[in-house]
């Protein structure tokens, strides 16, 4: 299993420019999330997601949209890209309810200017 | 807003030594987990405790909760070089079944 796998690991986009950042997991698991790393604020979760087609906003959704399609896709659209959103990106995936053991991505670092 | 919260915010010892690091939390819970990050990877699950438990142990790593004072100790015997990270508490106790509230983390450099 290749487990939780990000796309890509690094992007620099200039402030206005929207793009996707990718996530999939190979393991079945109902549960996904998106999180948002800044040194000194620990994560800070974006979106989750329950199951497919089932999707809600965490602490900071501004600025952020997700789908659930499938069980193994949980995109995470940037739709204009601000400064404040220069930040590291964590995909999680969890198998039951999100209190079980959660699995993360390597992460994408993503600067806008 | 933060939901677990880790002190100390840095911590700095010898190889051979115990790191202790303290985690709060503000809601009830079903568990708390920790996880340790190395620099610029992913977070990787260390240990779940259940919010029955009282203390639970895996390998040299040693966690207790004490629910009615909401909060949650990391004890790593005999640390090594190679425990240098940050660590983190997390806990679903504001969006339960949901998705898991980490606090802001611990880093930890252990020298030789």
């Amino acid at each position: 299993n290749a487990g939780v796998t990000q796309t890509p690991k690094f992007q620099v986009l200039k402030t206005g420019q929207s793009m996707t950042l990718q996530c999939a997991q190979d393991m079945n698991h109902e549960y996904m999330s998106w999180y948002r790393q800044d040194p000194g604020m620990g994560l800070r979760l974006i979106h989750y997601s329950v199951g497919a087609g089932i999707t809600d906003q965490g602490e900071v959704p501004n600025g952020y949209n997700v789908s659930r399609s499938t069980t193994e896709d949980f995109p995470l659209r940037l739709l204009s890209a601000a400064p404040s959103q220069t930040s590291v990106y964590f995909c999680a995936s969890t198998s039951g309810p999100a209190h079980n053991e959660q699995f993360f991505g390597p992460g994408t670092r993503l600067t806008v200017l | 807003s933060q939901q677990g919260e880790e002190d100390p915010q840095a911590l700095s010892i010898q190889e051979g030594e115990n790191a202790t690091m303290n985690c709060s939390y503000k809601t009830s819970i079903n568990n708390l987990q920790w996880y340790r990050q190395n620099s610029g990877r992913g977070l990787v699950h260390l240990i779940l405790i259940r919010s029955n438990e009282r203390e639970k142990h895996s390998g040299r790593l040693r966690v207790t909760l004490d629910t009615s004072k909401k909060s949650s100790s990391l004890l790593i015997t005999a640390s090594r070089a190679a425990d240098t990270a940050s660590y983190f508490c997390a806990t679903d106790g504001v969006q339960a079944g949901t998705a898991l509230i980490f606090g802001k983390g611990t880093t930890l450099s252990v020298s030789s």
